[in-house]
């Protein structure tokens, strides 16, 4: 089956960095996406990994292995707008995104 | 700017009444549109896949004659949320994916609909 696995909920100071984890297996692999999705609205685009190796984009970096169906979203210089879940999107052979419940991302001053 | 304009952004109907859910896609023609369902603090969960001019896909478990969807135009995709009760009550959200250059990359997302039914 299709299955992606995600911390619950991680907790990081304002300032610092984050790392959250994704694993994932899906049926084929069209790449993954990160989301940011704040309480109560749609998610937004974060990033996108179709190869191997770190993406980087401000302060948001993700990182992708395909043979070890992991990937990981990197934040740097939190602030407490980054507060937020952030959901790990694999997309499967027939081109459909495969949703975790997300991380929830606490950011304490 | 938003390339998937979806509305009402909020509603709240009595039990009992349908509700109707638009979603546009403003910048492309989406021949797919999906809509999703999401309670709180859970994932997103696939309702039905939307096709332009053919028969929505519904994922298992989600009635059809319930969410009614309607894709009759390459930019208007809507779903009529029918008899609408309170366990009806959620947040709605349709997306597309791609743009022209690239059809299968991203997935842009509307606005969201907060369903209450009382």
């Amino acid at each position: 089956g299709q299955n992606i696995d995600q911390p619950t909920e991680m907790t990081a100071t304002e300032g610092a960095i984050v790392q959250i984890n994704c694993t994932y297996q899906t049926s084929g692999f069209n790449g993954l996406f990160w989301y940011q999705q704040h309480a109560g609205e749609a998610p937004t685009f974060l990033s996108y990994n179709v190869l191997d190796g770190l993406e980087e984009k401000g302060r948001f970096s993700s990182f992708l292995s395909r043979s070890k169906g992991y990937s990981y979203l990197l934040l740097k210089e939190l602030q407490m707008k980054d507060s937020a879940s952030y959901l790990c999107a694999p997309m499967d052979s027939n081109y459909q995104l495969i949703w975790g419940a997300g991380t929830k991302l606490i950011i304490k001053p | 700017g938003a390339v998937v304009s979806q509305h009402p952004s909020w509603v709240i109907c009595k039990s009992g009444t349908s509700v109707k859910i638009e979603c546009r896609s403003l910048d492309f023609q989406a021949t797919t549109m999906f809509w999703y369902r999401q309670f709180p603090k859970q994932s997103l969960m696939l309702m039905a896949t939307s096709n332009e001019g053919s028969k929505a896909t519904y994922e298992q478990g989600v009635e059809k004659d319930k969410f009614l969807i309607n894709h009759a135009s390459l930019t208007l995709s809507t779903l009529t949320v029918t008899s609408a009760h309170p366990e009806d009550s959620s947040f709605y959200i349709c997306s597309r994916l791609g743009t022209l250059d690239s059809p299968n990359t991203e997935a842009f997302f509307g606005q969201g609909t907060r369903l209450t039914v009382v």
